[in-house]
């Protein structure tokens, strides 16, 4: 069965550092997202991708992230200098017509 | 700002009881309702989906939507201890690829 992969499923950073997550949908998926999941807290929407742009973004998707898909499989989220408050897990997720499938997910841990 | 509410719990039923869990949803323009179930650590797995007024089946789970009152829920049936998790009520909007967005999650036990 397809799934959405994501790299890596861990990651330690420092604060300021930039972290790259990395995601491959679905091969035949046209809507790509990433949410995030502080521990305890709810499932949050980032920023949602289409046709080779962002089509919708929260207000936690600020000027420190972005969002790329540079090639025809891979949609990473670039965080450029991480803070405290960025630990989380972070899901990736694609959609065909209706249906929302998320990765494993990444868990980032700012030190 | 579109919101959508759920029960904390922890919802506590014996094994082979009816679980019900509810949620209610801001957004009168919600068209699409979704029931997902996320195991500690792990990512949300869909269940459920729901699109018009009325019931729908799925095997031991059943989903409500009454959009009236803005209002999903799912029972699941014969509950098992491996029914144990914490389900997330998802809504979107009208337009194709708006994003989900999630209540906070009830988490449910089942005691066996």
């Amino acid at each position: 069965e397809p799934e959405v992969t994501q790299t890596p499923s861990h990651q330690v950073t420092q604060m300021g550092q930039e972290v790259i997550l990395r995601c491959v949908p679905i091969s035949n998926h046209l809507y790509f997202y990433w949410y995030r999941q502080i521990l305890g807290q709810k499932v949050e929407f980032l920023v949602s991708f289409y046709n080779n742009e962002i089509s919708e973004k929260s207000e936690i998707f600020d000027d420190q992230f972005s969002v790329e898909r540079p090639d025809g499989s891979n949609f990473t989220l670039k965080i450029r200098s991480t803070k405290l408050e960025d630990s989380a897990m972070y899901f990736c997720a694609s959609r065909g017509t209706e249906k929302l499938f998320f990765g494993s997910g990444t868990q980032l841990s700012v030190l | 700002q579109k919101e959508v509410e759920q029960n904390s719990g922890p919802l506590s039923v014996p094994e082979g009881a009816i679980a019900s869990l509810n949620c209610t949803y801001s957004d009168r323009g919600s068209q699409s309702f979704f029931w997902y179930r996320q195991y500690s650590g792990k990512s949300p797995e869909l269940i459920m989906s729901i699109y018009s007024n009325g019931d729908k089946e799925d095997g031991r789970f059943t989903a409500q939507l009454n959009k009236a009152s803005q209002y999903v829920s799912l029972l699941i049936r014969d509950s098992q201890p491996s029914d144990s998790a914490t389900y997330l009520c998802a809504v979107n909007g009208y337009q194709a690829g708006t994003a989900l967005i999630f209540g906070k999650g009830t988490t449910l036990s089942v005691s066996s």
